[in-house]
């Protein structure tokens, strides 16, 4: 079957870096994305990794390891806004979303 | 419109009450998505619509549970005779997927769905 892990709750400090990590198993592969989605929103694209590497978008990276199966998310200079949770999804070869559960994030001053 | 648009916001039904929740994608946007996110939960893949083919029904839950959408654009998603496991959050996205390459899905607000 096809799978999206994540960790369900971090914490960190206001000012700090934080990783959130995603490990997947899906048939094909396609692109993973990475959203942001405040409590009673909907989610917001944040990134896009098809390649194996880093993308650098402002204070957040986005890390991507294919043959790993492996991607992270990684926040700098954090801030209170970002408290949200951060949703991983895979493309798989039918060119479907696979989504994670999300890992919310809650940042403490 | 800007961005894509649901309603209503907030439905609140009794059980074995039928239901109609509607999404319109941004203009232009060939592809459309319905989703599912129940509390604390990630997305439920529940339908997709791709130009004129047809849809990928592969993740209703039930009999219960239809789509369409009209003219390549405004969908709506049906709920027939609901039950209180009905209750979530509805999320619409859309996308300007061509056949093949992936591409970015935004997301309307979503309908806020009750059912007592």
């Amino acid at each position: 079957g096809q799978n999206i892990d994540q960790p369900t709750e971090m914490t960190a400090t206001e000012g700090a870096i934080v990783q959130i990590n995603c490990t997947y198993q899906t048939s094909g592969f396609n692109g993973l994305f990475w959203y942001q989605q405040h409590a009673g929103e909907a989610p917001t694209f944040l990134s896009y990794n098809v390649l194996d590497g880093l993308e650098e978008k402002g204070r957040f990276s986005s890390f991507l390891s294919r043959s790993k199966g492996y991607s992270y998310l990684l926040l700098k200079e954090l801030q209170m806004k970002d408290s949200a949770s951060y949703l991983c999804a895979v493309m798989d070869s039918n060119y479907q979303l696979i989504w994670g559960a999300g890992t919310k994030l809650i940042i403490k001053p | 419109g800007a961005g894509v648009s649901q309603s209503p916001s907030n439905k609140v039904t009794e059980k074995g009450k039928d239901v109609e929740l509607r999404c319109d994608p941004i203009s232009g946007h060939t592809a459309l998505y319905w989703y599912r996110q129940s509390l604390g939960q990630g997305l439920e893949f529940l339908i997709y619509f791709q130009g004129n083919s047809a849809p990928d029904k592969s993740g209703l839950p039930s009999d219960r549970f239809s789509a369409e959408r009209t003219g390549g654009s405004v969908s709506t998603l049906t709920i027939q005779r609901t039950q209180q496991e009905d209750s979530a959050v509805y999320l619409c996205a859309s996308s300007q997927r061509t056949s093949g390459g992936p591409d970015t899905q935004y997301f309307g607000p979503g309908t806020r769905l009750t059912v007592l």
